[in-house]
C-alpha cells in the first residue's frame, strides 16, 4: 500500500514568489493534515481536513496561506507571496480516525525563501 | 493538551538498550501516550502507544509509571537505523481535545558505533 504522497520535495523561490505543495494521502483516509516543521523544531499543525472540509485552520496564517483538499482526497498547500521565514519543512499527514488512528506521514517538501 | 518533558538528547551504544524517558504530570485520564520517531530527511512515524499497562511491539516497548506521570520508551537493541528525534506526545482520544498531535522538541537520540 503506498504511503501518504507529497511533491516537490525540495523547492527554492525568491521571497514574493508563489509556492505549492500537493499532498495525496493514504486511500480511505478521510482526515488530512498539514504541518510546518522549522529547523530544530516539532512540527506545528497547519490545518485539518475532514473530507473536504476545513475544520480547524486557526493556525494558518490566512493572509498569505490557503489549501484546499478538492473530492476530499488529495490536497494542495499554496503561499503567496512568499517570505523569508516561510523556509521550511511541510509536512502532510493523514488518518483513518481522528480521534485515535495512526498517523502517517509523507516525506515532507523543503521549501527555501531567498 | 497536556504537555511533555523530554531530555533535548541522548546517545547510546549500538547494540545496547535504549531508555528514553518521558514526564507529562499533568495527564488526564482520557489521554493516551504515543510515540512518534523521526528520522533524518523523512516525516514523522509511529512508534507505539500506550493508556495504562505496559506495551509491546515490534518495534520497541513503553514502560508507564503507576501514576501515569511518567512512561519510558525502550529500544531493546539499538542500531544506527534508529538516530532519530523521538516526540513522546499525550494524545487525547475523548473527542474533547485538539485532533492530531501537538508536537513538542523531542528527544534527539545518537547512536554510536
Amino acid at each position: 500500500e503506498a504511503g501518504v504522497v507529497q511533491s516537490p520535495r525540495y523547492k527554492i523561490i525568491e521571497k514574493k514568489q508563489p509556492v505549492a505543495f500537493w499532498c495525496n494521502p493514504i486511500s480511505g483516509h478521510n482526515t488530512l493534515y498539514w504541518y510546518r516543521q522549522n529547523l530544530g523544531q516539532g512540527p506545528e499543525l497547519l490545518i485539518r481536513y475532514e473530507n473536504e472540509e476545513a475544520v480547524d485552520d486557526s493556525q494558518l496564517p490566512k493572509d498569505r496561506f490557503s489549501a484546499e483538499r478538492l473530492k476530499g482526497v488529495d490536497s494542495t498547500l499554496k503561499i503567496q507571496p512568499a517570505e523569508l521565514g516561510d523556509s521550511a519543512v511541510y509536512l502532510c499527514a493523514s488518518t483513518s480516525n481522528r480521534h485515535t488512528g495512526e498517523l502517517f506521514f509523507g516525506e515532507g517538501s523543503r521549501l527555501t525563501v531567498l | 493538551d497536556a504537555k511533555t518533558t523530554q531530555p533535548n538528547s541522548m546517545e547510546s551504544n549500538e547494540e545496547e538498550p535504549v531508555h528514553l524517558p518521558c514526564n507529562h504530570s499533568t495527564i488526564s485520564g482520557t489521554d493516551y501516550i504515543h510515540w512518534y520517531r523521526q528520522l533524518p530527511s523523512q516525516g514523522p512515524e509511529y512508534v507505539i502507544h500506550g493508556l495504562t499497562s505496559n506495551v509491546n511491539n515490534r518495534m520497541a516497548s513503553l514502560a508507564i509509571a503507576e501514576d501515569r506521570k511518567s512512561s519510558t520508551l525502550i529500544l531493546h537493541r539499538a542500531t544506527l537505523r534508529d538516530a532519530a528525534v523521538y516526540y513522546c506526545i499525550l494524545r487525547d482520544t475523548s473527542g474533547g481535545g485538539a485532533d492530531g498531535l501537538t508536537f513538542g522538541k523531542g528527544t534527539h537520540l545518537i547512536i554510536q558505533p
